[in-house]
């Protein structure tokens, strides 16, 4: 079965700064991988996704993750925070060959600062 | 844009009451879903949906859920009995095979 674990719940970065992140997923068959944001009183918004083509993939907004294999890693970053950047971070993975399902991570929460 | 509709975006249910939840997902979609999220946890999967069936579900999904796509535009969720761990966001989302695309989602209260 396949797993996401999304390590930090809480991440804090000031605007301008840095913003990465982490997901790691598990999945005995080569996976889908997806970032989706939500802000509040909304429903899930697609970031980016990885489905196999290229391992750096640019999304929405000034995002992009790089899928490493050989770390089982697909972290979210953005060179520079912006205050609207504040949201809930899911990573979702999806496998290929099987069933349509998403299994999310438990979401990070991404504080921007002055 | 096109997007997934869901309504309402509120339910507030006494326990043991049935609830329907509805939603309008992207018109040229074929693929459909139904989540949920109670507070403070991830987004869990409950249903899919395809050909006018049900193609996978979770262990959530028990005999009290049941899922259907009475005309050619609404997908709806049924709870035939709530409880009061039913409490929770569901939300809707549909695809063509591609990625999925969700819904703002039904906040549902069961008192």
């Amino acid at each position: 079965a396949q797993s996401v674990t999304q390590l930090g719940s809480h991440v804090s970065v000031s605007e301008g700064a840095l913003v990465l992140l982490r997901c790691n997923y598990s999945s005995s068959v080569p996976p889908y991988l997806f970032w989706y944001v939500q802000y509040p009183n909304q429903g899930l918004q697609l970031l980016l996704k990885y489905t196999s083509a290229a391992t750096l993939v640019k999304g929405i907004n000034g995002f992009e993750a790089e899928f490493k294999k050989s770390e089982t890693s697909f972290h979210l970053t953005k060179p520079s925070a912006h205050m609207s950047d504040a949201a809930e971070y899911f990573c979702a993975v999806r496998i290929t060959g099987g069933g349509n399902k998403l299994t999310f991570g438990t979401g990070t929460q991404l504080k921007v600062e002055l | 844009e096109p997007e997934v509709t869901q309504t309402p975006s509120h339910q507030v249910t006494q326990m043991g009451q049935e609830v329907i939840l509805r939603c309008v997902p992207i018109s040229n979609h074929l693929y459909f879903y139904w989540y949920r999220q109670i507070l403070g946890q991830k987004v869990e999967f409950l249903v899919s949906f395809y050909n006018n069936e049900i193609s996978e579900k979770s262990e959530i999904f028990d005999d009290q859920f049941s899922v259907e796509r009475p005309d050619g535009s609404n997908f709806t969720l049924k709870i035939r009995s709530t409880k009061l761990e039913d409490s929770a966001m569901y939300f809707c989302a549909s695809s063509d095979g591609g990625p999925q695309h969700f819904g703002d989602g039904t906040r549902l209260s069961i008192l």
